[in-house]
């Protein structure tokens, strides 16, 4: 157990639709990343937030925010729904400064299925 | 352009065998991170190191060993004795930092070690 914690663990719902998925880091962790896995596009960065401010940016479409909140947990939400977000949602936290040796604890995920 | 490439996609080894992950990468930057990342069939995904691009000493964690060469824009992965509990997909990444952070990853190297 990482310590990560994402819920829900599955999600299924319909294309159109406007999903929230939601991250609790490690206790003390004050970096929160988010990834995406699908088959198409293989595993991809989509941003990183550091104490509340955007950190970095990757892969992440329009359709798709997040934000991290004073206690320090994340949502990514993903509307206007396709069934190529289907995917599996990872969210990961590292400690400040790097911790040791710039880990990166991840969440189990959260499987989306766009219908 | 950077690029991350994995181009072994599947290896599969018996047990106790030494095996090698070959990650080669590009990039422009002259500072940035590699990170290998492992993803049992459970799916869950793994941090396995992080290295940074003015550090190229080798690392070595129990059966785990690293090998990062600037000059050949190499970081392989070799895991000695191996087991069947190394059986996973294994990812190498690329992480920019100059500028805005950007992560790339390979398309993975999944690693079936049979008993």
């Amino acid at each position: 157990d990482s310590g990560v914690t994402q819920t829900p663990k599955h999600l299924i719902t319909a294309t159109g639709q406007r999903v929230t998925l939601r991250c609790s880091p490690r206790s003390g962790d004050l970096s929160v990343y988010w990834y995406q896995q699908s088959l198409d596009q293989g595993l991809q960065f989509l941003i990183q937030y550091y104490n509340g401010e955007e950190r970095a940016k990757g892969n992440i479409l329009e359709r798709f925010s997040a934000q991290q909140f004073p206690d320090l947990h994340s949502e990514l939400n993903l509307s206007s729904l396709e069934l190529g977000d289907s995917a599996l949602y990872f969210c990961a936290s590292s400690p400040p400064a790097g911790g040791v040796k710039g880990a990166q604890y991840f969440g189990p995920g959260t499987r989306l299925t766009v219908l | 352009a950077q690029k991350v490439t994995q181009a072994q996609t599947e290896i599969s080894v018996v047990e106790k065998e030494d095996v090698t992950l070959d990650c080669v990468y590009e990039t422009r930057d002259t500072t940035y991170y590699l990170f290998w990342y492992k993803q049992p069939p459970s799916g869950e995904l793994v941090f396995l190191i992080r290295r940074n691009s003015f550090d190229e000493q080798n690392e070595i964690s129990g059966r785990y060993s690293w090998n990062f060469q600037k000059s050949t824009s190499s970081f392989n992965f070799t895991i000695t004795a191996s087991q069947v509990v190394d059986s996973a997909v294994y990812f190498c990444a690329l992480v920019k930092t100059s500028g805005t952070y950007k992560y790339i990853f390979g398309t993975g190297t999944r690693l079936k070690v049979l008993a």
